[in-house]
């Protein structure tokens, strides 16, 4: 299984909603990641998580709140969110924080009204 | 990477021709570069990587080329074919440091039949 599956593919959510996009993996990796897009733009980082601590906080909104339980699941919970947040959220994988070749998931797309 | 704004470049290149997308990168300190595909709707995917201590790596029609003099990377596309078409993102990494992957901006190789 060289997959990463994200949960939702689609989400539309109010700006006083409060939801959650989920990501799992079952490679064994040990880094997880998430990512934003927007259109036309490049993948951004915002978290990485390494044996299921964080490594890494972009300097991320607190309306971002990340949680890994265990190594093959990655949780992002979302709340408040502004219509600016709009994007395409992108889990991905890799063997180990510093193991540069990530493997993504298909995305959630994300629209906030 | 370099910023390009609300559009992407894109390349339009005769399905069999061959292609060559091009990334410019800042970070001398950059030793291991990577080309993700991306098609619509779907997340990131690996085609090739290559590290600083190389000039050259092939696969399976793809070449990558690194000239770290001028920090430029290219990826060359042989018998381009319609399933090619998609955004094209180079992204780097240091290997001290923060060691997380830092995506260019994209290019749209766009294949005409």
């Amino acid at each position: 299984d060289t997959e990463v599956t994200q949960t939702p593919k689609h989400l539309v959510m109010g700006m006083t909603n409060k939801k959650s996009l989920k990501c799992e993996q079952h490679m064994g990796h040990r880094a997880m990641y998430w990512y934003k897009q927007k259109a036309k733009k490049p993948p951004e980082l915002m978290f990485v998580y390494s044996y299921e601590k964080l490594s890494i906080n972009e300097s991320v909104p607190s309306r971002f709140s990340p949680e890994c339980p265990n190594s093959s699941l990655l949780n992002l919970h979302l709340h408040a969110l502004q219509p600016e947040d709009s994007a395409l959220y992108l889990c991905a994988s890799s063997p180990g924080y510093g193991n540069e070749k990530l493997f993504f998931g298909s995305g959630t797309q994300l629209s906030v009204l | 990477g370099e910023s390009v704004g609300l559009h992407l470049p894109t390349l339009s290149v005769q399905e069999g021709d061959n292609s060559i997308i091009n990334c410019a990168y800042s970070n001398s300190a950059s030793d291991y570069f990577i080309w993700y595909k991306q098609e619509s709707g779907k997340g990131p995917q690996f085609i090739i990587d290559i590290r600083s201590n190389m000039d050259k790596r092939q696969g399976q029609r793809v070449t990558v080329l690194l000239n770290k003099t001028v920090k430029h990377l290219s990826l060359q596309i042989a018998a381009t074919q319609p399933g090619d078409s998609a955004v094209y993102f180079c992204a780097e990494k240091e290997d001290t440091g923060r060691r997380a992957l830092t995506f260019g901006s994209g290019t749209r190789l766009q294949v005409q039949p």
